[in-house]
């Protein structure tokens, strides 16, 4: 079964620095997506990012970046100069095919609660 | 956002009593998902559905049933609620077939006294 790892449970940094968010997935697919979701503390899921298995790019959206490196099993999230409106717990998940015409399930990580501190 | 509420938001009720809880989409989307979040644990699928009166077990299936008989409405229950089934409940959809992203509705909180 797939399963995805998110080993830093709470992040705390200040203003301005720059944080890396891990996540490790295990899977036998050969083609699997991976996404990155962020709930605020107003509770909502906000989606961030897909990456399908074989396009290996790095990605970059303003102050977000997600390393994706295959020989590692890793989809690692980076924060730059990081702002208070970025604490949030922070959700990585690996696609896995379910029953049933296109049933894609999502496996989520733990999460990683991150704290921006003013 | 794929217009999905969810009811009730919050919720108290006793050990042993049944409980629904209830996922509507607007949107038309063909799957439609259970999800619980709990401390430590992210979030961990019940049951999910591929169409109507279409489903499957999740990971967290025990004490949990569903039901789909409308595109728009999928149903959680918990046919006798325990203390552990205390979480946060996420519905979510999925517009087609393909590995897109899911669209998360709002949540409700239920506690199990």
């Amino acid at each position: 079964a797939q399963k995805v790892t998110q080993a830093q449970t709470e992040i705390s940094v200040v203003e301005k620095e720059d944080v890396t968010l891990d996540c490790v997935y295990e899977t036998r697919d050969t083609t699997y997506y991976l996404f990155w979701y962020k709930q605020p503390p107003s509770g909502e899921l906000v989606f961030l990012i897909r990456r399908n298995s074989f396009d290996e790019q790095n990605e970059i959206s303003g102050r977000y970046s997600w390393n994706f490196q295959k020989s590692t099993s890793s989809f690692n999230f980076t924060i730059t100069a990081s702002q208070v409106v970025d604490s949030a717990v922070y959700f990585c998940a690996l696609s896995e095919e379910g029953r049933g015409q296109g049933a894609q399930k999502l496996v989520f990580g733990q999460g990683t609660r991150l704290t921006i501190n003013p | 956002d794929a217009g999905i509420t969810q009811s009730p938001r919050h919720k108290v009720t006793e050990t042993g009593t049944p409980v629904t809880l209830r996922c509507h989409q607007t949107e038309n989307h063909r799957y439609m998902y259970w999800y619980r979040q709990d401390p430590g644990h992210g979030l961990r699928l019940i049951h999910y559905s591929y169409g109507v009166k279409d489903t499957d077990k999740g990971e967290v299936s025990d004490g949990y049933s569903v039901s789909r008989s409308k595109t728009e409405d999928f149903l959680l229950t918990l046919e006798s609620a325990t203390s552990s089934q205390t979480s946060v409940y996420f519905c979510a959809t999925r517009r087609r077939e393909g590995n897109e992203k899911l669209f998360f509705g709002s949540g409700t909180q239920l506690s199990v006294l």
